[in-house]
């Protein structure tokens, strides 16, 4: 089943304290990307990734960091969580024709 | 700027009813891509439509259809007869061609559909 899946789907972790949220696809889509949403504020993109070891900021970077190794994952890396980082999250890969981007099922981070 | 609004908040039907869901949107692009996105309450987002902006064909899909205009900027979507599994957020976003990051959504605020029993 093509799909993109995330982990892990709930988080619950305290300020400071490193964390890793990752993100797999079995499509082949060259694009892939982060966004995150807040009540107010909608979806805002973080980071994204056009192919591998090709990434860029997207609207609200700060705090957060990415790699892309390998064509089909594009974890989301944490360093240094703070509560304004608490939010849902959710990655994102596409296709060029189109430029349709299927997103993960999600995952809620609170951090306290 | 807001490049994409959808002004009705909340919309509340009874089953089988049908809704339509307003999207407006603002480019300078010729070439850019419309979508809905379904939230449901179990939070994840899905896919269900994306129309070209150099194909304003107008089509149907099951229970769904949209009406792309260009002259007004709107990409409006129908839910025909709805059903409470309905029931969701639903999303208009745009991608602009034109961008180095053209596949970036910019999305509206959402319409919240309730389908009553």
């Amino acid at each position: 089943e093509a799909q993109v899946t995330q982990n892990p789907r709930y988080l619950i972790t305290v300020t400071g304290k490193k964390l890793t949220v990752t993100c797999s696809q079995n499509m082949n889509h060259e694009y892939m990307s982060w966004y995150r949403q807040d009540p107010g504020l909608g979806l805002r993109q973080i980071y994204y990734s056009m192919n591998v070891e090709v990434t860029d900021k997207g609207d609200v970077p700060e705090g957060y960091k990415v790699s892309r190794k390998e064509k089909r994952n594009f974890p989301l890396i944490l360093e240094s969580p703070s509560p304004n980082q608490t939010s849902l999250y959710f990655c994102a890969s596409g296709l060029d024709r189109g430029k349709t981007q299927y997103f993960g099922p999600g995952t809620r981070l609170l951090v306290l | 700027a807001q490049k994409v609004t959808q002004a009705q908040t909340e919309i509340s039907v009874v089953e089988k009813e049908d809704v339509t869901l307003d999207c407006v949107y603002e480019t300078r692009d010729t070439t850019y891509y419309l979508f809905w996105y379904k939230q449901p309450p179990s939070g994840e987002l899905v896919f269900l439509i994306r129309r070209n902006s150099f194909d304003e064909q107008n089509e149907i899909s099951g229970r769904y259809s949209w009406n792309f205009q260009k002259s007004t900027s709107s990409f409006n979507f129908t839910i025909t007869a709805s059903q409470v599994v309905d029931s969701a957020v639903y999303f208009c976003a745009l991608s602009e061609a034109a961008r180095s990051n053209d596949y970036k959504l910019s999305f509206g605020a959402g319409t919240t559909v309730t389908v009553r029993a």
